[in-house]
């Protein structure tokens, strides 16, 4: 399997302030890294796929200005939320996929409660 | 994307077999059926995923249906720790895009 850390798991920010939040393969090189998006009880929303050394592919309807992700080494992306407002409040996930035998299966971090007042 | 559809809850008690359904009528040929639990304030955890052959792992077992239009997720001793939010994903086979839906909530009675 793989092991995924988040840093912060939770940030309070006030509004028009940006915040970046961290997402670590510890225990191998993930070439893939996904970011989701969690509203209070709904569900998982992909926002984009993260690949080491080029750039991040966004899903319909995320402004990649407003998200930015970085994904510079194989074991580290970053997700910068910028100008934050309210409506960004959210639980942010990522993920990364696995490799061998466990290619099939995505390992997920813990999660960064964001809270933007 | 192909759907599937989940009850919304469930409820089970303590250590009896748990049987979780997903009905995915629009599968493709191509579309692996993928199991992910979510546990309150976590992130997501694998289950378990498949094909077209049943599947057992230490933590559940997938049976699909021959005409692959759905299959359930069976926990074979149900747990404090197994309540959670249970989605049923289908994804091409190496599972890059994982477009989740409203899951199950499973709840589990001591």
């Amino acid at each position: 399997g793989a092991v995924v850390s988040q840093h912060p798991s939770w940030v309070i920010c006030k509004s028009g302030t940006s915040v970046k939040i961290e997402c670590r393969s510890l225990d191998f090189q993930a070439t893939t890294m996904f970011w989701y998006r969690q509203f209070p009880k709904q569900s998982l929303m992909l926002m984009a796929t993260s690949n080491e050394g080029s750039k991040a592919t966004y899903e319909q309807g995320v402004e990649k200005d407003k998200f930015l992700i970085n994904h510079a080494s194989l074991t580290l992306s970053t997700l910068t939320v910028t100008s934050a407002h309210p409506e960004d409040s959210s639980f942010y996930i990522c993920s990364v996929r696995g490799l061998a035998e466990f290619y099939n299966e995505q390992f997920f971090g813990p999660g960064t409660r964001l809270t933007v007042l | 994307d192909a759907k599937t559809t989940q009850p919304n809850s469930m409820e089970s008690n303590e250590e009896e077999p748990v049987h979780l359904p997903c009905n995915h009528s629009t599968i493709s040929g191509t579309d692996y059926i993928h199991w992910y639990r979510q546990l309150p304030s976590q992130g997501p955890e694998y289950v378990i995923h498949g094909l077209t052959s049943n599947v057992n792992n230490r933590m559940a077992s997938l049976a699909i249906a021959e005409d692959r239009k759905s299959s359930t997720l069976i926990l074979h001793r149900a747990t404090l720790r197994d309540a959670a939010v249970y989605y049923c994903i289908l994804a091409e086979r190496y599972g890059n895009k994982l477009v989740f839906g409203a899951g199950t909530i499973l709840r589990v009675k001591s």
